[in-house]
């Protein structure tokens, strides 16, 4: 089966700089995705890592290794909006497509 | 990226009766999947749909509580029957991007449907 964990909660001031880790054990791997939900939303895709290594897409990076099993997010210049959940997901092997996600930080970022 | 419409977006419904949410994709998909969402909690799959034969369902998850629909490759309908408090909760459905190819490609969610039972 398939697991994922990441801390419950993460507070950080406006424009300082988060990483909200994850490890996982999985019986096959496809790669970690990063997705951000906010309260009463649907939750967004932000980043996939298939490779080690950091994957950067503007102020949110992502970084995987897979010898670890284990990856984060870092999120720079936070602003007050980054307030918000953040799942780490893995695809389930075989091809079900099924998508099973961590229990999800909850980001606050403070004034 | 996929664009999903669910309907209806919230809902309080009386115990005992039965609620059908709707998904409608942009797009042909093949398989769309059904999330469940506890207050403060995770995303838990319920079942995955499937165009043209029955839906697989998650351990937990039985179909005469959850019948699930798949028409044709771009709607698919989640109904929850024989309601109880203990299924309020928040349904989303979802959709892989990219064609099923899993090298990058996130999935896409409906708004999501805020069930209450009273």
């Amino acid at each position: 089966g398939q697991s994922l964990e990441q801390p419950s909660e993460v507070t950080a001031v406006e424009g300082a700089i988060v990483q909200i880790n994850c490890t996982y054990q999985t019986s096959g791997f496809y790669g970690l995705s990063w997705y951000q939900q906010h309260d009463g939303g649907a939750p967004t895709f932000l980043s996939y890592n298939a490779l080690d290594g950091l994957e950067e897409t503007g102020r949110f990076s992502s970084f995987l290794s897979r010898s670890d099993s284990y990856g984060y997010l870092l999120l720079q210049e936070l602003q007050m909006k980054d307030s918000a959940s953040y799942f780490c997901a893995v695809r389930s092997p075989g091809n079900t497509g099924k998508l099973i996600f961590g229990q999800g930080t909850t980001l606050q970022v403070k004034p | 990226s996929a664009v999903i419409s669910q309907k209806p977006s919230r809902d309080i419904c009386q115990r005992g009766t039965s609620l059908t949410i709707q998904c409608q994709v942009d797009s042909q998909v093949t398989m769309m999947f059904w999330y469940r969402q506890q207050p403060g909690q995770s995303l838990t799959l319920i079942a995955t749909a499937n165009q043209g034969s029955e839906a697989t369902y998650e351990s937990g998850f039985v179909i005469d509580k959850f019948p699930i629909s798949r028409p044709n490759l771009t709607f698919s309908t989640l109904t929850v029957s024989n309601m109880s408090p203990e299924d309020s909760s928040i349904y989303l459905c979802s959709v892989e991007d990219g064609g099923g190819e899993p090298v990058g490609y996130g999935y896409t969610f409906g708004s999501g449907t805020r069930l209450t039972v009273v």
